[in-house]
This record gives C-alpha cells, structure tokens and sequence, in this order.
C-alpha cells in the first residue's frame, strides 16, 4: 500500500497570499497518477488536479500541479476567500487507493 | 448532470448490519468504475472500496476486508455496500464516487452517515 504523507497540517495564510502544499508517497506512484480534492465543511470533495498537473473542468488556474515518482506539489497562487478549505492528495496508481491525511488553509 | 445520491445510513449497534445504496443519474453508469470513501468524524478521507464497470475486478482496504461487499447493478444504475460485523470505528460519513477506471474521482455524492454505538 502506498502511504500519502501530506505537509504541512495547517497552513495558516491571509487572503492574497501563495499556498504550497506538499505530498510524499512512500513509493513511486505509477504515471504521476496523483489528484488533489478541495473539502469544505459539510461538504464532498471535489477535484482540482488530476494526473499531478492537470486542471480538472471549471478548475481556476490560480490552482496548479507538480511533481513526479514520490514528490507533488499543489500550488494556489493568490488565495482567495473561497480557497481556504481542506486539501487532500490521493493516488489511483493502485489498486488500493489511497489519500494523504490532508492540509488545512486556515485564514490567518 | 451527473448526480450520485446515497442511501442507507443511520444508527447500529455494534456486530450488526447495514446495507447502503447509491443512486446514479445523469451518465452512462455501466461504463465507470464506482467506489465507496469513507470519512470518520473530523478525521480525513479513507477509501474503502472499488468496484470495476462490470463487476470484474473489486478491491477492499485492509480496514473493511472480510467485512464489507461492494457490489453493483447496472440495470438500475446502483451500487452497494453490504456492511457486516460493524465496529465503533466503522462510524463515518460513506460516500460514492465515480472514475473512469485508472482515474481520479470525479464526481461524489453527498454521503450518508453512519453510526455504531450501543
């Protein structure tokens, strides 16, 4: 099973500010296949990033992907107001997917 | 529009059983992969299970193994989880969500919670 260990817990930011978060697998995940998914409170996840780096539909762009083999990357480049949510990686490389443990965007 | 509505949940004691359902509309349902994700009370996302479009190939987390099925009808654009021996740690929000096969999970339904408590 790959494990998904995502930095930092909390990331405290203002508005206007860049997030990076990160996410280490414990193995190499199989053709980058790694998404991020955004949760607000009450509510579903939702896509953002598919295949480490693409926009998933009616994605804003200020939200991008990085990263290969173990190391990812989300990057929101400007926050605003409705970005500040829970995030999560995931890998579906294997049969057993998996998701990392999350990041919170908490306003500062 | 694709919409995935779950069904099923509620309170159970401890050893008992539950089977939840999840509805789709709006998409082809017999050609996609479905899975169920779980999310205990404050705590992160947990996937549970996978099902293939026809069936043929299903995969469990450790955490459910032996304890919970997964399956499908396509006839009537469903899928379950039959959930057996449920334990305290089996509480959580169980959400369905589709993909492609190979494919992130692009849209979910709402979830449904439940809960083992005596």
């Amino acid at each position: 099973e790959i494990v998904l260990t995502q930095s930092p817990g909390t990331l405290s930011l203002s508005p206007g500010e860049r997030a990076t978060l990160s996410c280490r697998a414990s193995q190499s995940v199989s053709s980058s296949y790694l998404a991020w998914y955004q949760q607000k409170p009450g509510q579903a996840p939702r896509l953002l990033i598919y295949g480490a780096s693409s926009r998933a539909t009616g994605i804003p762009d200020r939200f991008s992907g990085s990263g290969s083999g173990t190391d990812f990357t989300l990057t929101i480049s400007r926050l605003e107001p409705e970005d500040f949510a829970v995030y999560y990686c995931q890998q579906y490389g294997s049969s057993v997917r998996t998701f990392g443990q999350g990041t919170k965007v908490e306003i500062k | 529009e694709v919409q995935l509505v779950e069904s099923g949940g509620g309170l159970v004691k401890p050893g008992g059983s539950l089977r939840l359902s999840c509805a789709a509309s709006g998409f082809t349902f017999s050609s996609y992969s479905m899975n169920w994700v779980r999310q205990a009370p404050g705590k992160g996302l947990e996937w549970v299970s996978s099902i293939s479009s026809s069936s043929s190939y299903i995969y469990y987390a450790d955490s459910v193994k032996g304890r919970f099925t997964i399956s499908r009808d396509n006839a009537k654009n469903s899928l379950y989880l039959q959930m057996n021996s449920l334990r305290a740690e089996d509480t959580a929000v169980y959400y369905c969500a589709r993909d492609g096969g190979w494919s992130p999970f692009d849209y979910w339904g709402q979830g449904t919670l439940v809960t083992v408590s005596s």
